[in-house]
């Protein structure tokens, strides 16, 4: 079974606006760590921002903020003011052990 | 800012021979991991390491594989006599401590292509 989805494969924003990229995770514990990574074409991983399972705020970083919804089971990225260069793949993660991703979805900023 | 390291960038070799990979992890921390991304998939978990131990491995990680720290600053993957389907970019991460709460920090990755 899936335990991270990341339903868009691909999405489109026009440069300056806001954009929410979609993520499920699936887990019966109950500490756990959401991330989500950038991977640019270079094909680095870069981490974005960080949720806990028991942060009751909704975790932000600059332009990066995380729409956590724990009973839902969702933590969406949204990225305010979308720059050319935030176009890349945006990988959602769930830590409990190890880091487990999901699929990715391809963010292109349009100009 | 302190960062994960890789070497090489690319490799390229022929199917059944050995490959090393290595990385440098941030110097405070203390778990160490690799993991592969074939080309247009998923990044996917081999093992962890700590305290010159594997402390979890994935399916992916059999005997062809193996993890050392040779020395206090190095952590090296050998893939014994590799396969096509080794192609992949393969990733160092570490961490300061085990647990949900922890980010893990990627280097820059290794693109390894078997021909």
């Amino acid at each position: 079974a899936q335990k991270i989805t990341q339903t868009q494969p691909g999405m489109f924003v026009q440069e300056k606006e806001a954009v929410t990229l979609d993520c499920t995770y699936d887990t019966s514990d109950q500490s756990y760590g959401l991330f989500w990574y950038k991977q640019p074409s270079s094909g680095e991983m870069i981490f974005l921002i960080y949720q806990g399972s028991y942060d009751e705020q909704n975790a932000t970083e600059g332009r990066y903020s995380l729409n956590f919804q724990k009973a839902r089971k969702s933590a969406n990225l949204v990225i305010s003011a979308s720059q050319l260069g935030d176009s890349a793949m945006y990988f959602c993660a769930m830590r409990e052990w190890q880091l487990t991703f999901g699929s990715g979805t391809q963010l292109t900023v349009l100009p | 800012e302190p960062e994960v390291t890789q070497t090489p960038s690319h490799q390229v070799t022929q199917m059944g021979q050995e490959v090393i990979l290595r990385c440098v992890p941030i110097s405070n921390h203390l778990y160490f991991y690799w993991y592969r991304q074939i080309l247009g998939q998923k990044v996917e978990f081999l093992v962890s390491f700590y305290n010159n131990e594997i402390s979890e491995k994935s399916e992916i990680f059999d005997d062809q594989f193996s993890v050392e720290r040779p020395d206090g600053s190095n952590f090296t993957l050998k893939i014994r006599s590799t396969k096509l389907e080794d192609s992949a970019m393969y990733f160092c991460a570490s961490s300061v401590s085990s647990g949900g709460a922890e980010t893990q920090y990627f280097g820059p990755g290794t693109r390894l292509l078997v021909l």
